[in-house]
């Protein structure tokens, strides 16, 4: 059965360190994997979208790599701050069908 | 401010009321979609729009009921619901349907809190 893992349901790292996190994928051929950030009690925001034929994007402090072989994307975000804190989903295409997404991993950065 | 509007944000109902949730976008886009998400669950995609037309419907209870005057406004008729229907529940909007390939992303609203006594 196609399938969305994200590694880890909460992440707590220091502040000043790099934040890595996985998305695994079982069963899809995705076109394209996006992540996004969501706060409690809001909406998700969209963040970077990676293509198939893309090995990895950066936005400012933000790096994404995808891997179609090992079926994963990492997400970085390098020089974490405390306002970094919040959850990070996994979303990725599925074909014919909208996006698909993870559970989402909830991250602390503690100062 | 995301340019998605949804109201209400949160909403208490008894299983025998009838309530809708609404969802307006200014952001020009084509294509509308319904999400629930509960704790400890990924988001579940419900229903889409795309040019007013209904391009899927995820295999979604009866009791909810979606309605797509135009391509700005998007509402959910709740009608019967069920205490395991207590959820977020979040509207989205893209340029296109985002089916096929085609890539793009979405514009969530902050979404309504729903609450089934």
């Amino acid at each position: 059965s196609q399938k969305i893992e994200q590694n880890s349901e909460a992440l707590n790292i220091q502040e000043g360190k790099t934040a890595t996190l996985t998305c695994n994928y079982t069963n899809y051929s995705p076109a394209y994997l996006q992540w996004y950030r969501q706060d409690p009690g809001r909406g998700p925001v969209f963040l970077l979208l990676i293509r198939e034929n893309e090995k990895e994007k950066r936005k400012e402090r933000l790096k994404v790599t995808f891997d179609t072989t090992l079926k994963q994307s990492l997400f970085h975000i390098t020089a974490s701050q405390p306002a970094d804190s919040a959850t990070y989903l996994c979303a990725l295409s599925g074909g014919n069908t909208p996006l698909v997404f993870g559970k989402g991993t909830r991250l602390s950065v503690i100062a | 401010e995301t340019g998605v509007t949804q109201t209400p944000r949160h909403l208490v109902m008894g299983m025998t009321n009838k309530k809708s949730l609404k969802c307006e976008q200014h952001l020009g886009h084509n294509a509308m979609y319904w999400y629930k998400q509960s704790a400890k669950k990924p988001l579940e995609l419900m229903f889409v729009y795309n040019f007013k037309e209904q391009t899927e419907n995820n295999s979604v209870p009866s009791r909810f009921s979606p309605e797509c005057p135009n391509s700005s406004h998007l509402f959910l008729h709740l009608h019967t619901l069920q205490p395991e229907d207590s959820a977020l529940y979040l509207c989205a909007s893209s340029q296109g349907a985002l089916a096929g390939g085609e890539a793009g992303e979405l514009f969530f609203g902050e979404g309504s809190r729903l609450t089934v006594l």
